[in-house]
């Protein structure tokens, strides 16, 4: 049963545009949402994060939506650049300030110079 | 500060074999954890630690082992490798304060087969 989804493998933008990457959750009790990127053969880097008491949270290009009642937040990347090009991780927590994290399935996002 | 270190980065175990992946980390940090990452999968939690001498399970514990008798080591054991351990496994810690989420940071990752 996965808890966190990300419903698309891969993703291609042209460098300059706007990359948007989705990510759908079940569990009712996620109240803390994170993005992790991640390179081949390193470990997962965090990215941005939001707490279920906003729905939009901002750092440089970098855009974190999050949809309450769609359980459904998404990863705005403005301007997109050639070093965004990773493998993109949604991830949920429970109960304020508990590091156990559920992940999604991951994003490829190649961008194309 | 090197940060999360683990150690092997790669290793091959025949089925029944045991053996320990290393994590550490010199951050001073309270809590740590072990993911697993399967294709299509992402990332599951293992095992993970509050703090020197208290561990507790996470979603996919069978087969492993861990153990935290100091604040910078957290050793993952397999007992009796089975091909379905077969994956790429990643430690990660964390301050660990209550009241608020604290970012985690993860190692480069150990690539284990099970043959």
């Amino acid at each position: 049963d996965q808890q966190v989804k990300q419903n698309s493998p891969s993703l291609s933008v042209q460098e300059g545009r706007i990359s948007i990457l989705n990510c759908d959750y079940t569990n009712s009790m996620f109240d803390y949402f994170l993005w992790y990127k991640k390179y081949p053969a390193e470990g997962p880097t965090f990215l941005i994060s939001i707490s279920s008491i906003k729905d939009k949270n901002e750092d440089g290009r970098f855009t974190v939506f999050l949809n309450k009642s769609a359980k459904h937040l998404s990863l705005h990347i403005v301007p997109s650049q050639p070093g965004d090009s990773a493998v993109y991780f949604c991830a949920a927590s429970a109960d304020f300030g508990n590091e156990k994290l559920t992940f999604g399935t991951g994003t490829r996002l190649t961008i194309i110079p | 500060n090197a940060g999360v270190t683990q150690t092997p980065k790669f290793q091959v175990l025949k089925t029944g074999q045991s053996m320990t992946l290393q994590c550490a980390q010199d951050m001073n940090h309270e809590y740590m954890s072990w993911y697993r990452q399967d294709p299509g999968m992402g990332l599951r939690l293992i095992h993970y630690s509050v703090g020197a001498g208290i561990t507790d399970q996470g979603e996919v514990p069978n087969g492993y082992n861990v153990s935290r008798s100091t604040t910078e080591d957290f050793p993952l054991r397999l007992l009796s490798a089975a091909p379905s351990q077969t994956s790429v496994y990643f430690c990660a810690s964390s301050y660990g304060q209550a009241g608020y989420y604290n970012e985690q940071f993860f190692g480069p990752g150990t690539r284990l087969t099970v043959l």
